[in-house]
């Protein structure tokens, strides 16, 4: 119930490609889905956040898809980078709740080739 | 000024030892997060204490003991650790327990040897 299953594994892509990390959850009473990015060595960055009432969130190169229906959402990267390469994990919690807690999926290790 | 800090940044320390990690953040944040991150998996959550009081250990074996002196650091005492302790450490804060936004630290690399 408490699960967020996190694909693919690993990505790897070419500069200027769009690479695509899915998500999905079981638990419906989770309402809040962060991504994180993280460097080797470094702690996780929260990258972007979306809230169940809207469906798709933009910030700058990174959007967040959200299908409420389905329980999954998705991180999309326009124009990749290098510097993009990183792992980014995608998690999900209830804001607020009484037991407040990050659940993450195992993570998606993106190579963006130059 | 959104950033956690945290010391020291690599530990090595024997079974034997006593040693601490330290979290710092200033950002008027009420509750602070220990996390444990084991290579190619996430964070797992330790503990969390909302307004320096111990809301959620998450079974935690004794030989990790949290403290929050006070509302801007956390600390973390480590005695007597196994080689399988040896992890990446982060500290979290958040403005309240249950916040959306969790700012984490850069880590403590932790060996135990």
């Amino acid at each position: 119930q408490q699960q967020v299953k996190q694909s693919p594994q690993s990505l790897i892509v070419q500069k200027g490609g769009i690479p695509i990390i899915n998500c999905a959850y079981e638990n419906t009473a989770f309402d809040y889905f962060p991504w994180y990015q993280q460097f080797p060595g470094k702690g996780p960055a929260l990258l972007i956040a979306i809230r169940p009432d809207v469906s798709e969130k933009k910030e700058g190169r990174f959007t967040i898809s959200f299908n409420k229906s389905a329980k999954q959402f998705s991180l999309h990267i326009m124009d990749s980078q290098p510097g993009d390469s990183a792992t980014y994990f995608c998690a999900a919690s209830m804001v607020g709740g009484s037991n407040y807690k990050l659940t993450f999926g195992k993570g998606t290790l993106l190579t963006v080739n130059p | 000024d959104t950033e956690v800090t945290q010391t020291p940044k690599h530990l090595v320390m024997g079974m034997t030892n006593k040693k601490s990690l330290k979290c710092e953040q200033h950002m008027g944040h009420r509750a602070m997060y220990w996390y444990k991150q084991k290579a190619k998996k996430p964070p797992e959550l330790m503990f969390v204490y909302s307004y320096e009081k111990l809301s959620i250990n998450e079974s935690v074996p004794s030989r990790f003991s949290p403290e929050c002196p006070n509302s801007s650091l956390l600390n973390l005492h480590l005695h007597a650790l196994q080689p399988e302790d040896s992890a990446l450490y982060l500290c979290a804060s958040s403005q309240e327990r249950g916040s959306t936004e969790a700012f984490f630290g850069q880590g403590t690399r932790l060996t135990v040897v």
